[in-house]
């Protein structure tokens, strides 16, 4: 059974830094793409980043680019996005998502929560 | 980037009405268009990809169709577990877009 955990969610200051984790089980990690979605408090779902299976592509959403990275440990299992120079508009609930090999983002982790305020 | 245009925002059926959402893109996709389903307090789930690939599991009262720029979801008859906010996405390139999501209500 494919599992996402996130973690790492907290409150914030603007201009603070955070890291989040996911650690994924029940699938060969390695061989897949991994993505971040998140979802601001009574919004939409917003694509946030993505890293190739083998970690040599990334991606982000112009929203993001330059403040936050995405990476990968495939010996843990583990997908993080490191999140600097937060803003408040970066308050939402972070999600990752496993890419399946059709592409799609068929598995979703319960999401951890960033919320950024003074 | 390519832009994506979701419609309606919102609508309220009667049980066992057919439901439509569409999902339009400023540029073609060619299939590469899921569809997600999101129950108040639920994670996302995946119900259509390549734009009409029913996911395993999901009722077939749903189906997707379109290529290109234009996309439909269709609920054929509304059932009260279908009370949720459908999203659409791109994925045939980054940034992978969603829709700005369509919240259905049973009238």
């Amino acid at each position: 059974e494919v599992q996402l955990v996130e973690s790492g969610g907290a409150v914030v200051q603007p201009g603070g830094s955070l890291r989040l984790s996911c650690v994924a089980s029940g699938f060969t990690f390695e061989d897949y793409t991994m993505h971040w979605v998140r979802q601001a408090p009574g919004k939409g779902l917003q694509w946030v980043s993505l890293i190739s299976w083998n970690g040599r592509t990334t991606y982000y959403a112009d929203s993001v680019k330059g403040r936050f990275t995405i990476s990968r440990d495939d010996s843990k299992n583990s997908l993080y996005l490191q999140m600097n120079s937060l803003r408040t508009e970066d308050t939402a609930l972070y999600y990752c998502a496993k890419e399946t090999a059709q592409l799609v983002l068929e598995y979703w982790g319960q999401g951890t929560l960033v919320t950024v305020s003074s | 980037d390519i832009q994506m245009t979701q419609s309606p925002s919102s609508l309220s059926a009667s049980v066992g009405d057919r439901v439509t959402i569409t999902c339009r893109t400023s540029r073609g996709i060619a299939n590469f268009l899921a569809w997600f389903q999101q129950i108040p307090g639920k994670v996302p789930k995946l119900l259509i990809s390549a734009a009409s690939t029913l996911q395993s599991g999901v009722p077939s009262r749903f189906s997707g169709s379109g290529s290109g720029t234009d996309f439909t979801l269709t609920i054929s008859s509304l059932q009260p577990e279908d009370v949720a906010t459908y999203y659409c996405q791109k994925y045939n390139s980054a940034p992978q877009t969603f829709g700005q999501g369509t919240k259905v209500e049973i009238k």
